[in-house]
C-alpha cells in the first residue's frame, strides 16, 4: 500500500524553538509539498521540490525552510517556532509529468506553539 | 495566478438529500482538476478527477463535469449518508507548474440522520 508517512501526529513547541517536520514517501514520486492547512483558508504551499537538493518556494515560505536530502524524504523547518505557525501542516508527493498525477498526502501534523 | 473558489460552508444536510457542491475556477492554461475528501482527523484522499473538458469524474457516488465555458466543477451526489460527513476540497494542477496544487478553501459537509 502506497503511503505518504507524516513523522508526527501532534507537536506542541515553545516559542523561538527550531522545529523539524520530517516526511517520507515510498512511491519514488519525483514531487514532494508541503501545505498548511487553516479554517477557511484551505490549504496553502510553503514549499516544494522537483528533486534531491531541489526547492522551490511556494505562496508562504517566510519563517520556513525546507531540506530534500534523499529522493523519498522531505522535511519542513520553522526556524524560529512563532504561535502564528500554529497549524495543521501536510506533506504530499506525486509522480513528474502528467497532469493525471494525483496527489497522496500524509496524514497532517497538528503543531501548537505555545 | 491561478486559483479556485468554493462555495462557503457549512453546508447542513439530511441523509438521502441531494448534495451541490460549486466550485469555480481561474487558470491560465488547461488545468487538470480535482476533489479531495478529509474525514475528520485524517488527511486528505483523492476523491475523483478530470482532465479535460466534458470528462466526468465520478467515485463513491459523487460525480462532477469538467465544464471549459463556465469554468466549473460542481461536485454533486444524488444521496448523502452520515459517514459522508467531511472536509471537500477543490483543485486545480498544471503540467506546467510540476502538478503543483491550487486547492479552494474546503467546503465543510455535515450530514445529519
Amino acid at each position: 500500500d502506497v503511503k505518504v508517512t507524516q513523522s508526527s501526529r501532534y507537536l506542541v513547541k515553545r516559542t523561538g524553538e527550531k522545529v523539524f517536520l520530517e516526511c517520507v514517501q515510498d512511491m519514488d514520486h519525483e514531487n514532494m509539498f508541503w501545505y498548511r492547512q487553516d479554517p477557511g483558508l484551505g490549504l496553502r504551499l510553503i514549499y516544494f521540490s522537483y528533486d534531491v537538493k531541489m526547492k522551490e518556494k511556494g505562496d508562504i515560505p517566510e519563517g520556513y525552510s525546507v531540506s530534500r536530502e534523499k529522493k523519498e524524504r522531505f522535511s519542513l523547518i520553522l526556524e524560529s517556532a512563532s504561535t502564528n505557525q500554529t497549524s495543521m501542516y501536510l506533506c504530499a508527493s506525486s509522480p513528474l509529468g502528467t497532469g493525471m498525477a494525483e496527489a497522496f498526502f500524509g496524514q497532517g501534523t497538528r503543531l501548537t506553539v505555545v | 495566478g491561478d486559483s479556485v473558489t468554493q462555495m462557503e460552508g457549512p453546508v447542513t444536510l439530511s441523509e438521502e438529500a441531494f448534495l451541490t457542491i460549486n466550485c469555480t475556477y481561474t487558470a491560465t492554461g488547461y488545468p487538470s482538476l480535482f476533489w479531495y475528501v478529509q474525514y475528520p482527523g485524517e488527511g486528505l484522499q483523492l476523491l475523483l478527477k478530470a482532465t479535460k473538458a466534458d470528462d466526468k469524474g465520478s467515485n463513491k457516488g459523487f460525480e462532477a463535469t469538467y465544464r471549459k465555458e463556465t469554468t466549473s466543477f460542481h461536485l454533486e451526489k444524488g444521496s448523502v449518508q452520515v459517514s459522508d460527513s467531511a472536509v471537500y476540497f477543490c483543485a486545480l494542477s498544471q503540467v506546467e507548474y510540476g502538478n503543483k496544487l491550487v486547492f479552494g478553501a474546503g467546503t465543510i459537509l455535515r450530514v445529519k440522520s
